[in-house]
């Protein structure tokens, strides 16, 4: 049974850039969740997505985007790169009925931005 | 505001020895808890949680306790073994924001052989 798989799992790129990150959801859940961990410092929420939509949304500017496909996959896209983007970008999963049923976290992708 | 914090950034224990580390939550609402084991390179890793109307509950080889009278909670290693060593997370959740989880800033735990 596969995990949550997140791609590309290294990426850098320059200031002002924009990139795509791309999660697949543990099978059996539905929901999509976005972190952002800074180094040395705990993930902290950017989204959530549910049946196609954002349903809740952390304190992260509008350069910060999702989406999330019919097949519960989910991309996150951040515009315009500042040098303090670099971070874990981890995406988890869970079932619609709650998190409380089951949060399965990926690996993450490391961005840098130079 | 939404904090959970950590008092120890780092923890250094002897192999076989027991390990706690404690964590500190600000916001009573908070009604579910989860302990998370962060190694080099991977995602959390679930560890065990905790729901507000319980004070302690058990895994194998790790007990989370509960006190929220004072906010605080805290994961019990019995004897610490090498592959321990990692970063250790706690996390809250509440019912008026039950999407998402609010994250410390971790304790690392170092292992001495």
């Amino acid at each position: 049974d596969a995990g949550v798989t997140q791609s590309p799992t290294h990426l850098i790129k320059t200031r002002g850039q924009q990139v795509t990150l791309r999660c697949s959801p543990k099978s059996g859940h539905d929901t999509v969740s976005w972190y952002q961990q800074a180094l040395g410092q705990g993930p902290q929420f950017i989204f959530q997505y549910y049946e196609e939509e954002e349903r809740q949304r952390g304190n992260f500017p509008d350069r910060f985007s999702g989406h999330q496909f019919p097949n519960y996959s989910s991309e996150l896209n951040v515009n315009a790169l500042l040098l303090g983007d670099s971070a874990l970008y981890l995406c988890a999963s869970s079932p619609g009925r709650g998190l409380r049923y089951g949060y399965t976290f990926g690996s993450g992708t490391r961005l840098t931005v130079v | 505001g939404e904090s959970v914090g950590l008092h120890l950034p780092t923890l250094s224990v002897q192999e076989g020895d027991n390990s706690i580390i404690n964590c500190a939550y600000s916001n009573s609402a908070s009604d579910y808890f989860i302990w998370y084991k962060q190694e080099s390179g991977k995602g959390p890793q679930f560890i065990i949680d905790i729901r507000s109307n319980m004070d302690k509950r058990q895994g194998q080889r790790v007990t989370v306790l509960l006190n929220k009278t004072v906010k605080h909670l805290s994961l019990q290693i019995a004897a610490t073994q090498p592959g321990d060593s990692a970063v250790y997370f706690c996390a809250e959740n509440r019912m008026d924001s039950s999407y998402k989880l609010i994250f410390g800033s971790g304790t690392r735990l170092l292992v001495r052989p």
